[in-house]
């Protein structure tokens, strides 16, 4: 069955400092992936919807220099969290196409 | 705007037992789909079951069943024969669809079997 892979699984970066998390469909082309991102027992909320070929879709809220959303290739979205600070520390998770596809999430720690 | 609750944080269930999850949301939509979610420990977000709104016949998948009642907006999950490796969060989720399959996620229930 279709497969969406996240990576990396988990990282570690100091404040200031930039990380990029990819969103991979392994066996299918993804025109839509969804970004979302988990606090500790709490829920997925949207952060994003990338389009592949323009400009992402970003929920209210969410701000778009922060948080930026490249989907370059139908099989490839990636997220990349700048200028990280602590408060950004937190689960990210990818989805592409339908409900049944969640990439593995990330976890997120700045120090 | 599209609302997702459920009201129970945390539930337990004796292993061998049935246990129902509940979910209300709140649309205007008449077409959408509703989800179960299972996110066990390793925080893999597993689709336990969906629901076309437009079908009256509840979904069943093995030990997996819901409760659906499109007018009182209502989407309970039931799980038969509980077993040890169903403790982990459940969640359920709306989506409508065409428009980007945006998913609206419940806060979650804790679900632990107790052996």
């Amino acid at each position: 069955g279709a497969v969406v892979s996240q990576h990396p699984s988990w990282v570690i970066c100091k404040s200031g400092t930039s990380v990029k998390i990819e969103c991979r469909s392994l066996d299918f082309q993804a025109t839509t992936m969804f970004w979302y991102r988990q606090f500790p027992k709490q829920s997925l909320m949207l952060m994003a919807t990338s389009n592949e070929g323009s400009k992402a879709t970003y929920e209210q809220g969410v701000e778009k220099d922060k948080f930026l959303i490249n989907h370059a290739s139908l099989t490839l979205s990636t997220l990349t969290v700048t200028s990280a600070h602590p408060e950004d520390s937190s689960f990210y998770i990818c989805s592409a196409r339908t409900e049944a596809f969640f990439g593995q999430g990330t976890r997120l720690t700045v120090v | 705007a599209q609302t997702v609750t459920q009201s129970q944080p945390e539930m337990s269930v004796q292993e061998a037992e049935t246990v129902t999850l509940s979910c209300t949301y709140d649309t205007s939509e008449n077409n959408y789909y509703l989800f179960w979610y299972k996110q066990p420990p390793s925080r893999q977000m597993i689709l336990v079951i969906r629901q076309e709104a437009y079908k009256q016949q509840n979904a069943t998948e093995n030990r997996f069943s819901v409760n659906f009642q499109k007018a009182a907006k209502s989407f309970s999950l039931k799980i038969s024969d509980s077993q040890l490796g169903d403790t982990a969060m459940y969640f359920c989720a709306f989506m409508k669809p065409y428009t980007g399959n945006q998913f609206y996620f419940g806060t979650g229930t804790s679900l632990t079997v107790i052996p």
